[in-house]
């Protein structure tokens, strides 16, 4: 069974560019979620995929974007860069309706100068 | 709105057992995780109870809810050094929807 990957690991952008970042859902899993993690922060909810359709979005503005494939795997795009977006994250892969199906891939750090 | 709280830090010697605490304040949550991260990497999922349970116990780790105090705590047993990392609860109101994190607890263990 595979877990989930993400790419690129590290990434530095300017402030102003956009940004997209990759994940690879564990096998089997139908919905992606994505975390931002700033530094000394617990993960917090950016949005949700199931089905390729957005069904969840937590309090992030609309410059952060994404999508979900056919395959599962996902995007995120973050457009206009601020430095605050300077940040670990995080894809999660899980199966609907499965409270305890949640796996973490090991995050896309980005640092925005 | 949902908020969860853990104490910060937590120091213990090797050998002894550590206990994380943690707080949360949504009284419709459903599901509650301990999750554990060492530096550099993601999150491991290492338990999770369901809201209809008081205890559930897993090799060295034993969870413990207390749903009237909104209280959730994790017992680790005969802690090793290994087990040096970031410990985050987290909740959730339904199966499949946003993970709620508490800031996580700094876990240091000494030889």
């Amino acid at each position: 069974e595979t877990g989930v990957t993400q790419s690129p690991t590290h990434l530095i952008k300017t402030r102003g560019q956009q940004v997209t970042l990759r994940c690879s859902s564990q096998s089997g899993h139908n919905t992606v979620s994505w975390y931002q993690q700033a530094l000394g922060q617990g993960p917090q909810f950016i949005f949700q995929y199931y089905r390729e359709e957005e069904n969840g979005r937590g309090n992030f503005p609309p410059r952060f974007s994404g999508l979900q494939f056919p395959n599962y795997s996902s995007e995120l795009n973050v457009n206009a860069l601020e430095l605050d977006d300077s940040a670990l994250y995080l894809c999660a892969s899980s199966l609907a309706d499965r409270g305890r199906g949640y796996t973490f891939g090991s995050g896309t750090r980005l640092t925005v100068v | 709105g949902e908020d969860v709280e853990q104490s910060l830090f937590l120091s213990v010697r090797e050998g002894d057992s550590s206990v994380i605490n943690c707080t949360y304040t949504d009284s419709s949550s459903t599901y509650l995780y301990w999750y554990k991260q060492e530096p550099g990497a993601g999150l491991q999922l290492l338990t999770y109870i369901f809201s209809n349970m008081d205890m559930k116990q897993d090799q060295r780790l034993t969870v413990l809810l207390n749903k009237k105090d909104k209280h959730l705590s994790l017992r680790i047993a005969d802690t090793q050094t290994g087990d040096s990392a970031i410990y985050f609860c987290a909740e959730t109101q339904q199966a499949g929807t946003a993970l709620i994190f508490g800031k996580g607890t700094t876990l240091s263990v000494s030889s």
